[in-house]
Parts: C-alpha cells; structure tokens; sequence
C-alpha cells in the first residue's frame, strides 16, 4: 500500500539557518511527489512537484527538494529561513490504487521559526 | 488553476444532525477528493467523488455516515451523517486533472460537533 512517511514532527530553527525536512514514501511504481504548506489557518498551497526528470526541483518562496529513488525520499530543503515561513508542511505521493487516481498525505511537520 | 468554492466555510452543529457541504469548481475537473483533516492533524482521504458513480471511499469510511454525491464534472457534496463529536474537523474538497496535476484545495469546512 502506499505510504508516505514524515519522521520530524516538529522542527524549530533560527531566521537565516537552512533548513531541510524529510519525507520518505512507499509505492511500487515512480512516484509522483509533492510538497505542500499550509499556514495558520490558511488553506493548502502547492511549493512544488516531481513527476520526472531532474531530480532536483525548485518551488516557490526559495524551496527546492530533491528526489532520491535508492533512499525513496523526497526531502525539502531551504537554504535560508524567514519568519514567514513557520507553518505546517506536507508531502504528499501521487499513486493509482483500485483503478482511481489518489493522493495520500504524510502526518505533516511542524516548522518554527525564532527570530 | 481551479478555483474552488466551498460552502458553508464553519458550522456549529447538534449531534445526531446532518450536514451537507457543497464544493464548486469554475471549471470542469476530472478529479474531485474529500478529505478530513481534525485538529492538528494530517490529511485523511475520504473518498474520491466519480462523476455519475458512486463514489470510491477509503478504509474506515462507509457511504451510510457520508454519502457523497457528483452529478456533474464541476460540483459534488459530502454529506456528514448523525454526527457526534467525533466528526469535528475541517473537511477539505480537492480537485485535479490527472495524476501527474497537483490536488487545489478549497479553503474547507470547519465542523464543530456539540
């Protein structure tokens, strides 16, 4: 079944430090990949996504997360944080099961930020 | 991008009523996902809204506790059924065109259960 698993529940780091969250899933086939944040009481927005190709992609706000297949990870990395940028974030993996198209999600982490 | 309408934004409701939400798209989607997301917590797919089928619900949800409907490619309602509060939550329409097209999200429904 596919899964997707988020290790860091909450992660705090200081303004200006780098910053990097894992994700890792579970599914047979290539996995189509996304990252998502959703401010305090905002809605989802997309930060980007893998399908193919490149590896290494860029996003919005100055996230970039690169696919690993060996390790079936997706991490997110940014390489200096804003205070804006607390929020929740989630991966998610695109996956065909039982004949539909379903995305599932990770349990989320939880960034903040010091100033 | 879609732009997702979802009504009613929040609601206080009594247990043992029901609530139907509604998710309109401005455009016609292939895809349409329920999910519920409870305090501080994940996204839980509930099921996925096929367009004049029943729907294809996930483990742990049945259509007697939320039937869902999609007469068209740009509406579909979640119905929440004999709600105790347990079914306290946000519940989040989502849309997309294919598998490789990213989910967009209505900005969801705030269910209080008292």
């Amino acid at each position: 079944a596919q899964s997707v698993t988020q290790p860091d529940i909450h992660i705090t780091v200081s303004e200006g430090a780098s910053l990097e969250l894992r994700c890792n899933y579970s599914y047979g086939a290539t996995p189509y990949l996304f990252w998502y944040v959703q401010s305090p009481g905002q809605g989802l927005q997309l930060l980007l996504k893998y399908f193919s190709g490149d590896t290494l992609v860029q996003g919005i706000k100055g996230f970039e997360a690169e696919f690993k297949r060996s390790q079936s990870s997706f991490n997110l990395r940014k390489p200096s944080v804003h205070w804006s940028d607390a929020a929740e974030y989630f991966c998610a993996v695109g996956a065909l099961g039982s004949g539909t198209y379903k995305y599932i999600f990770g349990t989320g982490t939880r960034l903040k930020v010091l100033a | 991008s879609a732009v997702i309408s979802q009504k009613p934004s929040r609601d206080i409701c009594q247990r043992g009523t029901s609530l139907t939400i509604q998710c309109q798209v401005d455009s016609q989607v292939t895809m349409m996902f329920w999910y519920r997301q409870q305090p501080g917590q994940s996204l839980t797919l509930i099921a996925t809204a096929n367009q004049g089928s029943e729907a294809t619900y996930e483990s742990g949800f049945v259509i007697d506790k939320f039937p869902i409907s999609r007469p068209n490619l740009t509406f579909s309602t979640l119905t929440v059924s004999n709600m105790s509060p347990e079914d306290s939550s946000i519940y989040l329409c989502s849309v997309g065109d294919s598998l490789n097209s990213p989910l967009h999200f209505g900005n969801g429904t705030r269910l209080t259960v008292t």
